[in-house]
């Protein structure tokens, strides 16, 4: 099984709706991110979180919000889809101590019409 | 401000010939220093990492990494590509006392048999 889960693998949906990414791990981190990768553009940090109580916008927060329900369980929600969200979506784990190694899902491709 | 050039978004080699990404960073302070490697449909893994100590990294898979501060770079090389080499390769930085980690804009790897 994955250390870390990304729910679902795909999807399309349509302007103006609310979506949201899952993202489950069994490593024990404490440390989850989420990030978009688009083509020619690598990967741009969205927002990140270092234990349960605490949320951090990254470098493209605009248009997203999060909730860690749980030390496991990160989600991203885009609570009123455009098209330019359109991107692979990634988590990512990290441990506290060797946090600059991340360990990634295996994406979300949304596609926003 | 921390940020990585990676230039050349797609790089052809021939099976058997040396593999060279060129990586060059931007940081106020000592940089830690990381190439990862996505393979097709899959979120992205650790290479190899510099962050103190020795300036020539070795990673997984026979690549490795050297460390040059006086040309702000770390170029990744291996000296003889196969076709499992195949995939997105990304540089990133993060600088010390700095929490998040900033990825180039990655470098697709083609092997020409």
């Amino acid at each position: 099984d994955a250390d870390v889960t990304q729910t679902p693998r795909n999807r399309i949906t349509k302007t103006g709706k609310r979506i949201m990414l899952e993202c489950s791990q069994t490593k024990g981190h404490d440390r989850m991110y989420w990030y978009r990768q688009d083509p020619g553009l690598g990967l741009r940090l969205i927002y990140y979180s270092f234990d349960v109580k605490d949320i951090n916008k990254g470098e493209i927060s605009d248009g997203y919000s999060v909730s860690r329900q749980a030390q496991a369980k990160f989600s991203l929600s885009l609570e009123s889809a455009i098209p330019n969200q359109t991107a692979l979506y990634f988590c990512a784990t990290s441990d506290t101590d060797e946090d600059e190694k991340l360990f990634f899902g295996s994406g979300t491709q949304l596609s926003v019409l | 401000a921390q940020s990585v050039t990676q230039l050349g978004s797609h790089v052809s080699v021939s099976e058997g010939a040396l593999v060279l990404l060129r990586c060059n960073y931007s940081s106020s302070v000592p940089p830690y220093l990381f190439w990862y490697v996505q393979y097709p449909n899959q979120g992205l893994q650790l290479l190899l990492k510099y962050t103190t100590g020795a300036t020539l990294v070795k990673g997984i898979n026979g690549f490795e990494a050297e460390f040059k501060k006086s040309e702000t770079s770390f170029h990744l090389t291996k000296p003889s590509a196969h076709m499992s080499d195949a995939a997105e390769y990304f540089c990133a930085v993060r600088s010390y006392g700095n929490n998040r980690l900033a990825f180039g804009k990655g470098n697709q790897v083609v092997v020409i048999p």
